[in-house]
């Protein structure tokens, strides 16, 4: 595997389910971002995570819990989501998680809450 | 308050019919600017960085400029495989956050 990879690639769910996204990235990098991606709508930054520490949460539902517990992994675990939640979930990653570093983008999970 | 405003929404070329994408930015004080192409069920592919105003930078039929307000996706001779929407982001210097526009949705057609 190479770059940064998302599982599942597609998820529907009920509204009362429980489910995780999960992102793992092959890059060496040190930081991991969580964005959001609705139709019409500008990437929304979610989560970011720089050395497995979180350093943004950007006033996102407590219905979505992220976990990084180590470098290459991140989790996004959700539970009782609403229909509003449908979207394309985006893990990216970048070297440092400062400056400018570029993030590189995984296939996304596209998620359908019912 | 920093913002990304990508134009046209949707442009549709005949192969070979260059023609350019505008990202306009406001923003405290630019890190940096960058260009995505995004291709249907996938995600953003990185394209370029721009850092400051007068730069350009060029990768195949792409070529990509920068000034104080806005910066410029030059597409020459575009080829079928060009379509995807692209997408402009903009870093300010007292965040880390990447601000991200709408995008434009190219098709180019034989």
């Amino acid at each position: 595997e190479t770059g940064v990879t998302q599982t599942p690639r597609h998820l529907v769910m009920g509204m009362t389910n429980k489910k995780s996204l999960k992102c793992e990235q092959h890059l060496g990098h040190n930081a991991m971002y969580w964005y959001k991606q609705s139709a019409k709508k500008p990437l929304e930054l979610m989560f970011v995570y720089s050395l497995e520490e979180r350093v943004e949460n950007n006033s996102v539902p407590s219905r979505f819990s992220p976990e990084c517990p180590n470098s290459s992994h991140l989790f996004l675990h959700l539970h009782t989501l609403q229909p509003e939640d449908s979207a394309l979930y985006l893990c990216a990653s970048s070297q440092d998680g400062g400056g400018t570093d570029t993030q590189y983008f995984g296939p996304g999970t596209r998620l359908t809450v019912l | 308050e920093d913002q990304v405003t990508q134009s046209p929404e949707a442009l549709r070329l005949q192969e070979g019919e260059s023609s350019s994408l505008n990202c306009s930015y406001t923003v405290s004080g630019l890190r940096g600017l960058f260009w995505y192409r995004q291709d249907p069920g996938k995600g953003p592919e990185f394209l370029f960085t721009l850092y400051s105003a007068g730069e350009e930078k060029e990768k195949e039929r792409l070529k990509a400029t920068l000034t104080k307000k806005e910066s410029f996706l030059h597409i020459t001779a575009p080829k079928p495989e060009d379509s995807a929407t692209y997408l402009c982001a903009v870093q300010a210097r007292n965040t880390d956050k990447l601000i991200f526009g709408t995008g434009t949705r190219l098709q180019v057609f034989p």
